[in-house]
């Protein structure tokens, strides 16, 4: 069955330093992936997402992620995180009826 | 990038009544509309697919007698949750789809509490 793992449920950086969210996939063919942030009580905005070609795709707000299909994995990055940044990131896989299929989400927190 | 709307944003309502939410592309055609269901912190759940003017494919455990779903054309689709009970407090996004990437874009999100 198709799945999304986000391993760490809470994440806090300083801002100003780098940050990496975790994301694992479980998927038979070749996956869509996508990362999303949520601001509490708001929609979903997508950050950037991977159908094919560079592993390497570059999305708004500075935001970067690297798909790694030996690893199953869609990691996102940013090199540089400002207080603005702080919310609910969630990572996920188009399924079958393209419909997405999440993972549970990670909480980012920004200290200042 | 493109524009989806639901409202109400938030609905507050008596136990039994019903209540219907809308989502609407707004600067594209929406060939497929999804709702999901978020409790909190917890991940989206999708509940049923929508596309337009057929019936909507519901998951497994979603009762499609309690949550109805219109999708009357290419730019809304509606969700009515049915004699609604406490349970259902939830906060509901709609997301659409459509043209070549058929990337889905999220409305706002609809926090439904029922007394």
């Amino acid at each position: 069955a198709q799945s999304v793992t986000q391993p760490d449920i809470h994440i806090t950086v300083s801002e100003g330093a780098s940050l990496e969210l975790r994301c694992n996939y479980s998927y038979g063919a070749t996956p869509y992936l996508f990362w999303y942030v949520q601001s509490p009580g708001q929609g979903l905005q997508l950050l950037l997402k991977y159908f094919s070609g560079d592993t390497l795709v570059q999305g708004i707000k500075g935001f970067e992620a690297e798909f790694k299909r030996s690893q199953s994995s869609f990691n996102l990055r940013k090199p540089s995180v400002h207080w603005s940044d702080a919310a609910e990131y969630f990572c996920a896989v188009e399924g079958s009826q393209g419909n997405l299929i999440f993972g549970k989400g990670t909480k980012l927190s920004v200290k200042p | 990038g493109a524009v989806v709307s639901q409202h109400p944003s938030r609905v507050i309502c008596k136990s039994g009544t019903s209540v219907k939410i809308e989502c609407r592309s707004l600067d594209f055609q929406a060939t497929t509309m999804f709702w999901y269901r978020q409790f909190p912190k917890q991940s989206l759940m999708l509940m049923a697919t929508s596309n337009e003017g057929s019936k909507a494919t519901y998951e497994q455990g979603v009762e499609k007698d309690k949550f109805l779903i219109n999708h009357a054309s290419l730019t809304l689709s509606t969700l009515t949750v049915t004699s609604a009970h406490p349970e259902d407090s939830s906060f509901y996004i709609c997301s659409a789809s459509g043209g070549l990437q058929n990337i889905q874009y999220f409305g706002a999100g609809t926090r439904l509490s029922v007394l």
